[in-house]
């Protein structure tokens, strides 16, 4: 069984651009994560998609926003780039709408670099 | 404010020691606690969940509500224990905390 898939690996952008990541889920499940790790700090909540609806989303501001596709497939996209938005970002994958009692599944991050 | 402290960034021990992973929580309703395991080049996955009381590859949790802690044992430390460890609450419909992790030694 294929896992959660993340692309791209890394992305190099400069400050006030604008960057996509995206996230295909394992196949079944219909809830996809988005979380950032900034050096030398923990997992910090970004968004939480299901049935192709937003869910929750954690502390931050406006310009972190995404979607999830009809095929449960989901992008992150963060405009307006600041330097510290410089992270790791992992995307996770669940089944189920109570998503808070399901196994999330990982995948390998993208590592974004602002310039 | 929700919280999850994990006091200890690194943490090592010897083969065949015991071995507690501490993880504090603050939260004022009823916590769903995790324990998550990175080990080196492999993706973050689950060890356990406080709601299942099971015991994956030898560890354990228990949540002390009244200490509001969710530590991480296991008598025995085996070298392939070695791994970053993160404790994580989820609340509120799917918002999750995650600690900022620990990183265990195992030494043969």
């Amino acid at each position: 069984e294929a896992g959660v898939t993340q692309s791209p690996t890394h992305l190099i952008k400069t400050r006030g651009q604008q960057a996509t990541l995206r996230c295909s889920p394992i196949s079944g499940h219909t809830s996809v994560y988005w979380y950032q790790q900034a050096l030398g700090l923990g997992l910090q909540f970004l968004l939480w998609y299901d049935e192709g609806e937003e869910r929750n989303r954690g502390n931050f501001p406006p310009r972190f926003s995404g979607r999830q596709f009809p095929n449960y497939s989901s992008e992150l996209n963060v405009n307006a780039l600041e330097l510290e938005d410089s992270a790791l970002y992992l995307c996770a994958s669940s089944t189920g709408t109570s998503g808070i009692y399901n196994e999330q599944f990982f995948g390998p991050g993208t590592r974004l670099t602002v310039l | 404010a929700q919280r999850v402290t994990q006091p200890e960034k690194l943490l090592s021990v010897f083969k065949g020691a015991p071995v507690e992973l501490k993880c504090n929580y603050s939260y004022s309703g009823s916590p769903e606690l995790f324990w998550y395991v990175q080990y080196s080049r492999q993706r973050l996955q689950l060890l356990l969940r406080h709601i299942s009381r099971e015991s994956i590859k030898g560890f354990t949790a228990d949540l002390n509500k009244g200490e509001t802690s969710f530590h991480l044992k296991k008598p025995f430390a085996q070298e392939e224990d070695s791994a970053m460890y993160y404790c994580a609450l989820t609340y509120n419909a799917g918002k999750s905390t995650f600690g900022d992790g620990t990183t265990l030694t195992v030494k043969p």
